[in-house]
């Protein structure tokens, strides 16, 4: 167990529909990332959260959001799904000091299919 | 922009044969460089990672990762695998300063059959 909790597991939706992906870090840890994992293109960095503030943004569509709340947890929201999206959306999370030994801790992913 | 290149897709081996995974990355700077195992149905776990120092890095269950600087590679190695090594590896990079992202590759499927 990394201590990195997401919800939901798998998250099964229609085209055009939005939904919302919750992510919890480990305690203590201030950054959270978001990686996207599909079978043609790997595991693609998404962005990154640090104490609440957007820090670094990665292949991100404009249909997807997210933010980093007081609690530290973070929320991925994607809307106007495309059968494209579906994939398994992975939560990571690192140490205060804030990433810059690179280590993540990941969560089990939330696994999204659009039907 | 870094990117990182695993060359094997899928690899098949039987057990007690050696493993050598590839990966190699283009980075114009000092880097940090992991690999990452993912388990069927579980979450991506470190296996091993690089900053500095001696290149010949040693992780978890016997694995083994050599940094060669000039030729840009970081490939893992393990001398004799097991069925439970089956799992998808992933080779990563970040910038060795500053707060970066990981950057993975797209990962090699390996299977260990009997």
């Amino acid at each position: 167990d990394s201590g990195v909790t997401q919800t939901p597991k798998h998250l099964i939706t229609a085209t055009g529909q939005r939904v919302t992906l919750r992510c919890s870090p480990r305690s203590g840890d201030l950054s959270v990332y978001w990686y996207q994992q599909s079978l043609d293109q790997g595991l693609q960095f998404l962005i990154q959260y640090y104490n609440g503030e957007e820090r670094a943004k990665g292949n991100i569509l404009e249909r997807f959001s997210a933010q980093q709340f007081p609690d530290l947890h973070s929320e991925l929201n994607l809307s106007s799904l495309e059968l494209g999206d579906s994939a398994l959306y992975f939560c990571a999370s690192t140490g205060k000091d804030g990433g810059a030994t690179g280590e993540l801790f990941f969560g089990e992913g939330s696994r999204l299919t659009v039907l | 922009a870094q990117s990182v290149s695993q060359h094997n897709h899928h690899v098949i081996l039987s057990e007690a044969a050696s493993l050598e995974l590839g990966c190699n990355y283009s980075y114009g700077g000092t880097v940090n460089l992991f690999w990452y195992v993912q388990y069927p149905g579980q979450h991506l776990q470190l296996l091993l990672k690089y900053f500095s120092g001696d290149p010949l890095v040693k992780g978890i269950k016997g694995f083994e990762a050599e940094f060669i600087k000039s030729k840009f590679s970081f490939n893992l190695r393990k001398p004799s695998v097991q069925w439970s090594d089956t799992a998808e590896y992933f080779c990563a990079v970040n910038a060795h300063s500053g707060n970066t992202p990981l950057v993975f590759g797209k990962g090699t499927r390996l299977s260990v059959i009997a």
